[in-house]
């Protein structure tokens, strides 16, 4: 069975723009949550989605949005992007919440 | 909201020795979950527990649940190289949120 894929794996933008990185979790799997990670933080929880319902959001700004589709895939949206957005963002998708998370590879975001 | 703390942050050991890494709650805890994550890479579910008291054992690594279910520890006996990475632990929240501790970065000298 095919693992979570994140694309894109490597992003540099510039401060003001927007990005969208995108998450295709395990067949089958129907929980998508996300995950901000920085040397400095560590694992930040972003959102979980639940058939195409957003369940939770962590504490960030607005401008970090997202969504999940009828087939599980899950994007996230990150607008006017700031210095301080790079970093590594995971996601981890289950069969439902309460089960064993697996994560894809991430996607390194670099902001200048 | 929830927090667990992680001790310690780093951790260097001489392989062959023993390594243990502590997470703690100041509420009770209804599970807690373990990751690894090797350097460069996503991190990946180790173990969940969920009772009091609870052991559970892959090869060297030991995990254990507190009694009282605020604390679990991991420990890795007779390390070895490709123990190298920092382990996690994370709680599921309510609300369907997910806890993750700082981690435990462990260097292993051979």
């Amino acid at each position: 069975k095919a693992g979570v894929t994140q694309t894109p794996r490597y992003l540099i933008k510039t401060r003001g723009q927007q990005v969208t990185l995108s998450c295709s979790p395990i067949s089958g799997h129907r929980s998508v949550s996300w995950y901000q990670q920085t040397p400095g933080q560590g694992l930040q929880f972003l959102f979980e989605y639940f058939s195409e319902t957003q369940r939770n959001k962590g504490n960030f700004p607005g401008r970090f949005s997202g969504r999940q589709f009828s087939n599980s895939r899950s994007e996230m949206n990150v607008s006017t992007l700031e210095l301080g957005d790079s970093a590594l963002y995971l996601c981890a998708s289950s069969i439902t919440y309460e089960e064993t998370q697996y994560f894809g590879p991430g996607t390194r975001l670099l902001v200048l | 909201g929830q927090q667990v703390m992680q001790i310690p942050q780093y951790q260097h050991v001489q392989e062959g020795e023993d390594f243990t890494t502590y997470c703690n709650s100041s509420t009770t805890l209804s599970n807690i979950q373990w990751y690894k994550q090797r350097p460069g890479g996503h991190p990946v579910f180790l173990i969940q527990l969920v009772k009091s008291g609870e052991v559970k054992k892959q090869k060297r690594l030991t995990f254990q649940f507190g009694e009282a279910k605020k604390n679990s520890s991991l420990h890795i006996t007779a390390t070895q190289t490709t123990d190298v990475g920092t382990y996690f632990c994370a709680v599921l929240g309510g609300g369907f949120k997910t806890i993750f501790g700082a981690g435990t970065r462990l260097f292993v000298k051979a």
